[in-house]
């Protein structure tokens, strides 16, 4: 059985980071390109970041560039958010989710002084 | 920028034929993979449909996706309306490396 676990959210000062972790189990993670959506409140779901097999290639979303990074580490089946410079806008719950089918239970991260 | 259009909400009744529409911006809809989300209240999304219209093992065929060149538009088509199918529902597809999604269709089962 597919997991995907989420941790390391919680509440964070603007202008503060972050890191968040997303332990993967019930299949082969070094395969699988990994991607990061999150959701504000209330609102749809908005793509983040996504990381290829190798880690090799990272793409994010225009409103979090240089503020993000993706990473993955194959040999802990786990992939990794580090964010950075936050914003009150960055208030959502992050899920991880394996392209395209599997989706992580989401981790609360509330940008708030 | 890559838009992807969806209404905003729809209805039907148990054991209707719902269909949601998700229309591009541009032509890239049918160069570019479609995928399907099911939220349900409280909950994680779920993939119902990805690659326009492959169902994830223990989807219900009830759940089927297509692709009209024509109209540059996808969409998800539910049969035999369930109460349990009552959920937020979004497309996602690609501009070059970048996701796009849809911005949700509230199904409502009355």
């Amino acid at each position: 059985e597919v997991q995907l676990v989420e941790s390391g959210g919680g509440l964070v000062q603007p202008g503060g980071s972050l890191r968040l972790s997303c332990a993967a189990s019930g299949f082969i993670f070094s395969h699988y390109w990994m991607t990061w959506v999150r959701q504000a409140p209330g609102k749809g779901l908005e793509w983040v970041a996504h990381i290829k097999e190798d880690g090799s290639e990272k793409y994010y979303v225009d409103s979090v560039k240089g503020r993000f990074t993706i990473s993955r580490d194959n040999a802990k089946n786990s992939l990794y958010l580090q964010m950075s410079s936050l914003r009150a806008e960055d208030t959502a719950v992050y899920y991880c989710m394996r392209d395209p089918w599997d989706w992580g239970q989401g981790n609360l991260v509330i940008v708030s002084s | 920028n890559f838009m992807l259009t969806q209404p905003h909400s729809v209805s039907e009744s148990p054991g209707k034929t719902v269909t949601i529409s998700c229309t591009g911006s541009n032509g890239i809809i049918v160069r570019n993979y479609v995928q399907w989300y099911q939220q349900r209240p409280g909950s994680a999304p779920t993939t119902v449909i990805y690659e326009d219209k492959r169902r994830p093992s223990g989807v219900p065929d009830r759940f089927s996706g297509s692709i009209d060149g024509s109209s540059n538009s996808a969409s998800l088509t539910i049969s035999g309306l369930k109460t349990e199918d009552e959920a937020d529902y979004y497309c996602q597809s690609f501009d070059g490396n970048n996701w796009v999604f849809g911005g949700g269709t509230k199904l409502t089962v009355l």
